[in-house]
This record gives C-alpha cells, sequence and structure tokens, in this order.
C-alpha cells in the first residue's frame, strides 16, 4: 500500500534555525495532513492542506504542496527546543478510505 | 476534560495471556481508530469503526478483536499474546469517515509482551 515518505529522517539543528521536512507520496490525494509526536505522547495534528491548495500557514509553521511532484514539505521557523519531535505526514489517498502515515522525521533542536 | 482517552497507559504481561486496552472519546466524534506504531515509529491502522459500525479491518491475526459499545467508546480486545505484539497502541477519532479530516489521537498504551 503506499505510504507517504519523509526526507530526512533525521534533522538536527540550533535553536533559530529553521527546520524543513519533506514529504512524498505516490498516488492522487484528496488532502495531506503532518502531525507532531512528542516522544512518549499521542500524535497531535498540526495543518491540513487540499489537494488544490499550494500553500498554507499557521503560526510558525508552513506547508507546501506540489501535486505535480506528488510532494509536500513543513517549515518550522524561528526553531525552538520544544518542537523537538517526530513529525508525520499523512496522505488521504482519492482512491482509498483512511489516512496513510509516513515513518516520519525526527526533529531535534539544539538549546 | 481529556479528548480521548486511553487505558491502560503502560501494560506488561506473559506470552499467551489475553488482554483489553479501552478507549473513550468525549468530542462527540462518529469514527474512531486503532493504530499500532512499532519500534521504528511506523504507524498503521489496525481498524476502524463508524457510528459502531466496523468500516476498515487491516490484514491483522484474529486474535485482535475490536469492539464497540457505543460510538464514544471503542476497546480492543487481545488474545494469546505474542512476543511480536510488543508496541504502542494508539487510539484516535475523527469527525466523519468519508472526508477524512483531523484525526484527535490518545495518549498510547505501552504494550510488552514478555
Amino acid at each position: 500500500s503506499q505510504q507517504g515518505e519523509e526526507d530526512p529522517q533525521a534533522l538536527s539543528i540550533q535553536e533559530g534555525e529553521n527546520a524543513t521536512m519533506n514529504c512524498s507520496y505516490k498516488t492522487s490525494i484528496n488532502n495531506l495532513q503532518w502531525y507532531r509526536q512528542n516522544s512518549g505522547r499521542g500524535l497531535v495534528h498540526l495543518i491540513l492542506i487540499r489537494s488544490n491548495e499550494r500553500e498554507k500557514h499557521s503560526g510558525r509553521l508552513r506547508v507546501t504542496l506540489d501535486t505535480s511532484k506528488k510532494s509536500s514539505s513543513l517549515l518550522i521557523t524561528a526553531s525552538r527546543a520544544a518542537d523537538t519531535a517526530s513529525y508525520f505526514c499523512a496522505t488521504d489517498l482519492t482512491s482509498g478510505s483512511r489516512l496513510t502515515f509516513g515513518e516520519g522525521t525526527q526533529l531535534t533542536v539544539n538549546p | 476534560d481529556t479528548a480521548v482517552s486511553q487505558t491502560p497507559k503502560y501494560l506488561v504481561t506473559q506470552m499467551g495471556n489475553d488482554k483489553s486496552i479501552k478507549c473513550e472519546q468525549n468530542l462527540g466524534h462518529d469514527t474512531m481508530y486503532w493504530y499500532k506504531q512499532d519500534s521504528k515509529k511506523f504507524l498503521k491502522i489496525m481498524f476502524s469503526y463508524n457510528n459502531k459500525e466496523l468500516i476498515i479491518n487491516e490484514t491483522v491475526p484474529n486474535r485482535f478483536s475490536p469492539k464497540s459499545p457505543d460510538k464514544a467508546h471503542l476497546n480492543l480486545h487481545i488474545n494469546s499474546l505474542e512476543l511480536g505484539d510488543s508496541a504502542v497502541y494508539f487510539c484516535a477519532s475523527s469527525q466523519r469517515l468519508r472526508d477524512k479530516e483531523t484525526q484527535y489521537f490518545g495518549p498510547g498504551t505501552r504494550l510488552l509482551v514478555l
């Protein structure tokens, strides 16, 4: 079954820097969502971008979607130590009946 | 005022035992899910219920049996536990299945089978 693939698998940056994570997928989608998972916790929804949207902002988060390349990116600006977490993309396939999660990017923000 | 709650948070048990995990959501959502997250953090859907009706049943061993007494609750019963069942199990809910909108996750149940 198709799933989103995040890139990189792990990312380590300094506080204040920007962090960019990418997600690629293989088939048509209705929407793509990004979730955050802090260590030992459940996933928390961050942002949803629909297939007819190209960019979306929420606070320090910026998500882009390129349906021609079947890819999305999540940019976290001015990162903080509290942003340290795993970030997952989830695709809602037009052909499917469920969200399909990628394997996640582990982001570490060093103070 | 927790949105999606699961009990227990930790579960350590012997191989061969039967155990249950409970999930409750107070968001008024119609759809609930069970996911399994392995040691590599890969999240895989197991089951989905919409208004107490089973919608998604992935290729999960029949030792796993979900039960939804009402649309606010989705429990997971596991028979004859095996070492490979060790994982974190997450319950989630969403408002509607059809639109596949935002899912709200519980804190997870960490299952360790010895």
